[in-house]
């Protein structure tokens, strides 16, 4: 069964750093997210991206994220200058065709953990 | 602003009937998604309603109300394996990728 994945499984890096994440969505899906959860706390959502653009975003995403579909198969979050409250799981998810764009997948998720 | 509000947590026995509730009062709204969450792993897909009224899948059903702005999922002869957080999320963004805002989360204890 075709799944989400994302590299790597966990990532440490030095507050001020830039990092980025890696997801490869499932192959004929058109719709890609990114969402992060803070340890103990809910599911947040980043942006949504489809058609080579940003479709949403939310209020945490602002100039220090951005996003980038580089190639026909990757989808990457790039989180420049980290800080210690970046510290969180973050998911990709994709969904698609357009009949079924809700039912989104998810991928296992990458640990960041700023120090 | 949004606002969805889950219990925190429920316990149940195994072989019972739960209903996880939800409500929400969101600015925007197109569509309300459960998903499974498994300590330590990804949410997973369980259901997506945009219209009112019960929609069925196997064990598991989601019934949505807009003008209440509640939705619930019912679980049917639950199982050891369906101890987990179920999160119910609003999307309420209007493109065709949209955006969603999630509960907090109910974490479901299935007992002997």
């Amino acid at each position: 069964e075709p799944e989400v994945t994302q590299t790597p499984s966990h990532q440490v890096t030095q507050m001020g750093q830039e990092v980025i994440l890696r997801c490869v969505p499932i192959s004929n899906h058109l719709y890609f997210y990114w969402y992060r959860q803070i340890l103990g706390q809910k599911v947040e959502f980043l942006v949504s991206f489809y058609n080579n653009e940003i479709s949403e975003k939310s209020e945490i995403f602002d100039d220090q994220f951005s996003v980038e579909r580089p190639d026909g198969s990757n989808f990457t979050l790039k989180i420049r200058s980290t800080k210690l409250e970046d510290s969180a799981m973050y998911f990709c998810a994709s969904s698609g065709p357009p009949s079924l764009r809700y039912e989104q997948y998810f991928g296992p998720g990458t640990r960041l953990t700023v120090t | 602003g949004q606002n969805i509000d889950q219990p925190t947590e429920m316990t149940a026995t195994e072989g019972a009937i739960v209903q996880i509730n939800c409500t929400y009062q969101t600015s925007g709204f197109n569509g309300l998604f459960w998903y499974q969450q498994h300590a330590g792993e990804a949410p997973t897909f369980l259901s997506y309603n945009v219209l009112d009224g019960l929609e069925e899948k196997g064990r598991f059903s989601s019934f949505l109300s807009r003008s209440k702005g509640y939705s619930y999922l019912l679980l049917k002869e639950l199982q050891m394996k369906d101890s987990a957080s179920y999160l119910c999320a609003v999307r309420d963004g209007g493109t065709n990728a949209g955006k969603s805002t999630f509960g907090d989360g109910t974490t479901l204890t299935v007992k002997p």
